[in-house]
């Protein structure tokens, strides 16, 4: 049973479209994460939430929009494409807010492709 | 701001050899830090996580070291195995986030 899923695995499409990316956790983890993995593999952290209450935006473009609708899911939107936007975007969660000693759980990743 | 450096980048050995895989960061005020492995194509696992008042964690022939006043972090591989091969990564944990370093691909040959 997985812990964290995200869809799509795979999401091709051209520049200037909208495309959102869904993620559910099943810990009940009350912290839900997005960060992004460039083609240099390097990985940043984009948004948090913490039972459903937004915690960090880290400078991203606001044609991102995370949505919380409840704390196992955080779904992201991205508005108007552009070929940089193309990356591996992992979704993860923790069991609370702060670090602490909290572990966070990847999920697969969802490969963005922007032509 | 936190800057996370990983040595070596990339490193390629035959199996059973003990490794050392090094990472320094600039910013001591942390939580904790986090060792990930992450396989091609595929998320991060979680392998150790030191919190910020201890000093190492083992797990099986995995062992993390932090000493957070010089900023640095080891995580040493005993009895390397091919299975081993992947990238690895650490993340040093702040109030609400980790910050990543760029990794050390490992490569371990039979």
């Amino acid at each position: 049973d997985t812990a964290v899923s995200q869809t799509p695995k795979y999401l091709v499409t051209q520049m200037g479209n909208d495309k959102s990316i869904k993620c559910e956790q099943n810990l009940g983890h009350d912290t839900m994460y997005w960060y992004k993995q460039d083609s240099k593999k390097f990985l940043k952290i984009m948004f948090s939430y913490n039972n459903k209450e937004l915690i960090i935006n880290e400078t991203v473009p606001n044609r991102f929009s995370p949505k919380s609708p409840d704390k196992a899911h955080l779904n992201l939107h991205i508005n108007s494409l552009e070929l940089g936007d193309s990356a591996v975007y992992f979704c993860a969660s923790s069991q609370n807010r702060g670090s602490g000693a909290n572990v966070l759980t990847f999920g697969a990743g969802s490969r963005l492709t922007v032509l | 701001k936190q800057e996370v450096t990983q040595i070596p980048a990339a490193l390629s050995v035959p199996e059973g050899e003990n490794l050392v895989l090094n990472c320094s960061f600039t910013d001591s005020a942390i939580y904790n830090l986090q060792w990930f492995r992450q396989d091609p194509g595929k998320g991060l696992t979680s392998l150790l996580l030191i919190q910020s008042s201890q000093r190492e964690q083992t797990s099986g022939r995995l062992n993390a070291s932090l000493d957070k006043s010089s900023g640095r972090s080891t995580l040493y591989i005993a009895a390397s195995q091919p299975g081993d091969s992947a990238t690895y990564l650490c993340a040093p944990g702040g109030t609400d986030k980790l910050i990543f370093g760029t990794g050390t691909r490992l490569q371990v040959f039979p």
